[in-house]
């Protein structure tokens, strides 16, 4: 069975530093791949999505970015944080016949 | 700009009374459809999807789909406290890569 896995689960970290976010996925090759964005009381907002090795595409302007440097493998960075960038971030991966998206587990980034 | 709207609630149900969550969406070109379960502090749960028109039964939960209305809803019969959490209406964008728009949930809270 497929499963994904995000770490670090929580993440407080001061304004201006960097950020590194990853996710693995095992139990499937080659899946499409997704970072989102939960601000507190909001809906999820789609960051960035990948459908192969070194495939990123972005969804909004920011300060983040995104990498696949392995087939399940999905980095979410950024350089300098800023207070905006506080949230729970998710990655998700398609499987399914109906493109259905299955989330991992999230990080909580609290930025001060 | 593609939409999902739903009504943030929060509803309020007793215990054992059918809950009725809906949604609307803006992209007639939309063909699959998800409800998300997402409890507090933790990341969304694939419920149900539906992508034809008409009813998808799946234990205590009915999605219902009208692609004339752009309206998509989930009924939960018996509704018990461990039901109370968030529900997100995600639509799947016409076109590749299989991303999906979210609404910004409905928070259902069962009383006993």
């Amino acid at each position: 069975s497929q499963t994904i896995h995000q770490w670090p689960a929580t993440l407080v970290q001061p304004v201006g530093s960097p950020l590194s976010l990853e996710c693995t996925v095992e139990g499937t090759s080659n899946p499409n791949l997704y970072w989102y964005r939960q601000a507190a009381g909001r809906g999820l907002q789609l960051l960035f999505y990948s459908v192969g090795i070194g495939q990123i595409s972005s969804e909004v302007p920011q300060n983040l970015s995104a990498s696949r440097p392995q087939d399940r493998q999905f980095i979410l960075s950024s350089k300098k944080l800023l207070l905006s960038d506080s949230g729970f971030y998710l990655c998700a991966w398609r499987g399914g016949r109906y493109n259905e998206q299955f989330f991992g587990p999230g990080t909580r980034l609290t930025v001060l | 700009q593609k939409e999902v709207e739903q009504n943030s609630g929060p509803l309020s149900v007793p215990e054992g009374a059918i809950a009725s969550l809906n949604c609307t969406y803006s992209d007639r070109g939309s063909q699959s459809f998800f409800w998300y379960r997402q409890y507090s502090g933790k990341s969304p749960e694939l419920i149900m999807f539906i992508y034809s028109n008409g009813d998808k039964e799946d234990g205590r939960f009915t999605a219902q789909l009208n692609k004339a209305s752009q309206y998509v809803s989930l009924l939960i019969r018996d509704s018990q406290p461990s039901d109370s959490a968030t529900y997100l209406c995600a639509v799947n964008m016409e076109g590749g890569y299989n991303k999906l728009i979210f609404g910004a949930g409905t928070r259902l809270a069962v009383h006993p």
